[in-house]
């Protein structure tokens, strides 16, 4: 799987848009990113994945840049429940029913302050 | 909710004992897969089954293992437990139906302390 690299930690003001960056220039083509987020101890939560497109669902948008190298989640407005780990991740096209497991970095700390 | 049920929540056993971990996957979904999540080594995937089948290993001892039973439910056994198997184990399931259904949603986790 095409590696991340992802900024340890960010720092995003209540009711502002949080912006975070991922980068994985050694994606192939048939591998999506898919963004994930882990609030304290709780289990991961799906937020959004795409190919090539942008994508926007209730909970975010992500803009991948068109050499699709890298890739940015946006939350539109942030707010305190937004704090967690983000984790950016590239996973292959599934050419089978059982599907890819996910493999974890260390992902973004956002922290979001009143 | 993601509709991934783990039982039980919170676990405390001693050195050398042998616990089971229970999944029941969201309704219709045929892939389940395990992750242990330590302080030190953040989450790291262990292993998947698919209808049964184990179909991916990734960082898991020979101490643990898992099943997968006819309905669907998973199981991961931890044996010989050592201190340092004090973790976050989650599990996690995914619809088989192509890509759009392929994404992962995991349950919230069972705490497993080790004294």
């Amino acid at each position: 799987d095409a590696k991340t690299t992802q900024p340890p930690s960010m720092d995003c003001a209540e009711g502002r848009a949080a912006n975070l960056p991922c980068n994985h220039s050694t994606i192939s083509g048939n591998e999506y990113v898919y963004w994930y987020r882990q609030i304290h101890s709780q289990g991961p939560q799906y937020i959004i994945h795409g190919l090539k497109n942008n994508e926007t669902n209730e909970m975010a948008s992500l803009i991948i840049t068109e050499d699709r190298k890298s890739s940015t989640l946006i939350l539109p407005h942030a707010t305190l429940r937004d704090t967690a780990v983000y984790y950016c991740i590239v996973r292959p096209q599934s050419n089978s029913n059982s599907g890819y497991a996910l493999n974890f970095g260390k992902g973004t700390s956002l922290l979001v302050t009143p | 909710d993601s509709g991934v049920t783990q039982t039980p929540k919170h676990l405390i056993t001693a050195t050398g004992q042998r616990v089971t971990l229970r999944c029941s996957p969201r309704s219709g979904d045929l892939s389940v897969y395990w992750y242990q999540q330590s302080l030190d080594q953040g989450l790291q995937f262990l292993i998947q089954y698919y209808n049964g089948e184990e179909r991916a290993k990734g960082n898991i001892l020979e101490r643990f293992s898992a099943q997968q039973f006819p309905d669907l439910h998973s199981e991961l056994n931890l044996s010989s437990l050592e201190l340092g198997d004090s973790a976050l184990y989650f599990c996690a399931s995914s619809v088989s139906q192509g890509n759009a259904g392929n994404t992962i949603y995991f349950g919230e986790g069972s705490w497993l302390t080790v004294v």
